[in-house]
């Protein structure tokens, strides 16, 4: 089974903070997203990669950088962590081709205070 | 990628059959309907997609109506690990669209 992990289930940073929300996955997958998922607004898109050391911005990537250094690990990087980014974050992963299906990790609780 | 529609809530009974409508009127004719759903706590999972035929996997039934307007997930006989957010998601499958784009679902309480 595909398996996407992330680094903390639970984080609290300060505002200013930066932060790094870490993800990897083992099924040598090209595409890797981050999305944020907040009550009533769905999952939204932040960024995606479809390949190393590329990147896409997704519906709201301002606040956000990421970075893909290694195919299986996708980074998202919060420069300066403000309350309004407090948010469950969910990375996931895909494969090409005929592989249609998302996998997706089991989530980052972020609280910026 | 079209806009769906699916009503907020919905109870099931243990053991009965779950059918989850969702309504894709802007439907294009390239665009799949895809099924995932989120279990409290978790990241969504994947279920089932169709096109225009009718699909079934070990999970789920997916009926698409000929029009391919809606289509309704059938969970056969629901159990209370069903319990979860269940989003239809209607896209294009091809290479450089891997965006999914997630409403708010319906939410899928199992009743004991």
């Amino acid at each position: 089974d595909v398996k996407v992990t992330q680094s903390s289930r639970y984080l609290v940073k300060r505002t200013g903070e930066k932060v790094f929300l870490e993800c990897v996955q083992d099924m040598d997958h090209e595409n890797m997203f981050w999305y944020r998922q907040d009550p009533g607004l769905g999952l939204r898109l932040i960024y995606f990669s479809y390949d190393v050391k590329m990147k896409e911005k997704g519906d709201i990537p301002e606040g956000y950088s990421v970075s893909r250094e290694k195919k299986e690990r996708f980074s998202l990087i919060l420069e300066s962590a403000s309350t309004n980014q407090t948010s469950m974050y969910l990375c996931a992963s895909k494969g090409l081709g005929r592989e249609v299906r998302q996998y997706f990790g089991p989530g980052t609780r972020l609280t910026v205070t | 990628d079209a806009k769906t529609t699916q009503p907020p809530s919905m109870d099931c009974a243990e053991g009965r059959a779950a059918n989850l409508p969702c309504n894709h009127s802007t439907i294009s004719g390239n665009e799949y309907v895809y099924w995932y759903r989120q279990i409290h706590s978790q990241g969504p999972q994947y279920i089932i997609h169709g096109l225009k035929n009718n699909e079934t996997n070990e999970m789920a039934s997916l009926i698409i109506t000929e029009d391919r307007k809606s289509s309704t997930l059938i969970l056969p006989h629901a159990t209370l690990r069903d319990t979860a957010v269940y989003y239809c998601i209607v896209r294009v499958n091809n290479f450089g669209n891997e965006k999914l784009t997630f409403g708010t679902g319906t939410r899928l309480t199992i009743i004991p």
